[in-house]
C-alpha cells in the first residue's frame, strides 16, 4: 500500500551536533525523493531531493542519502543552529511519473537546544 | 515570479455551512495539489488538479471537492462543515506534477468551524 514512514517524531539536539532523520517508503517504483522545512507558522519548503539515480546529495550543512533496496532515504544536518529549529517532513511518489501522488511522512519536530 | 497564493488567509464558519477557497499557483505551473494540515497529523493530501482534471485523490469524504481553471487557478469547496473540518489547508503548485517535480506552497488559509 502507499505508506511513508518517518522516524523520530520529535528529535531535541545540542547547538552544533548532527540530526538525522530517516523514511521508508514502500514503492519500488518510487524515483524522487523531496524533504521539505515547515518553521512555526509558514509554508513548507522545500530544503534538498534527491532522485533514484544518485545515492547522496549534499547542500552545505544539508544532505540526503537514499538506499533503494533497503527503500529508505535520511536526512542529515550538520553542525545545528538554532535557524534549524522546524518540522521538517519526507515524501516519496507512488510511482516515477510527475502524474504519480506524492505520499508524505507524519512529520519531524527538530529543537536545537542552545 | 510571484509565488502561490491563497485566499483568504483566515476563514471563520458554522457547521452545517459551505466554503471555497483559492489558489493561484506559479506562471507556468499547470498542476495544484491541495492538502489538509492539523496539529499532529502531518500533511493529508486532498487531491492534486492538472489541466482541469482532477489527477490524483486522497483519502476524504465526498464533501470535499475541487476544480482547476483554464489559467491553472484552482478552488476547494467543502460543503456540510463539520468541527473537524477546522484546519489550515495549504495548496502546492509544480510545472507538470508531484511525482518527478518539487512543490511550492502557498500560504494557507486557515478555517475555523464554530
Amino acid at each position: 500500500g502507499e505508506n511513508v514512514e518517518q522516524h523520530p517524531s520529535t528529535l531535541s539536539v545540542q547547538e552544533g551536533d548532527s540530526a538525522v532523520i530517516k523514511c521508508t517508503y514502500s514503492d519500488s517504483a518510487s524515483n524522487y525523493f523531496p524533504w521539505y522545512k515547515q518553521e512555526l507558522g509558514k509554508r513548507p519548503q522545500l530544503i534538498i531531493d534527491i532522485r533514484s539515480n544518485v545515492g547522496e546529495k549534499k547542500d552545505q550543512r544539508i544532505a540526503v542519502t537514499l538506499n533503494k533496496t533497503a527503500k529508505h532515504f535520511s536526512l542529515h544536518i550538520t553542525e545545528t543552529q538554532p535557524e534549524d529549529s522546524a518540522v521538517y517532513f519526507c515524501a516519496a511518489p507512488t510511482g516515477y511519473s510527475s502524474a504519480s501522488k506524492i505520499i508524505f511522512g507524519s512529520g519531524t519536530r527538530l529543537s536545537i537546544r542552545p | 515570479k510571484a509565488g502561490v497564493t491563497q485566499t483568504p488567509r483566515y476563514l471563520i464558519k458554522t457547521r452545517g455551512q459551505q466554503v471555497t477557497l483559492s489558489c493561484s499557483p506559479i506562471s507556468g505551473h499547470r498542476s495544484v495539489s491541495w492538502y489538509q494540515q492539523t496539529p499532529g497529523q502531518g500533511l493529508q493530501f486532498l487531491f492534486e488538479y492538472f489541466s482541469e482534471t482532477q489527477r490524483n485523490k486522497g483519502n476524504f469524504p465526498g464533501r470535499f471537492s475541487g476544480r482547476q481553471f483554464s489559467n491553472s487557478r484552482s478552488e476547494m469547496n467543502v460543503s456540510t462543515l463539520e468541527l473537524g473540518d477546522s484546519a489550515l489547508y495549504l495548496c502546492a503548485s509544480s510545472l507538470h506534477g508531484t511525482g518527478n517535480q518539487p512543490q511550492h506552497f502557498g500560504d494557507g488559509t486557515r478555517l475555523s468551524i464554530l
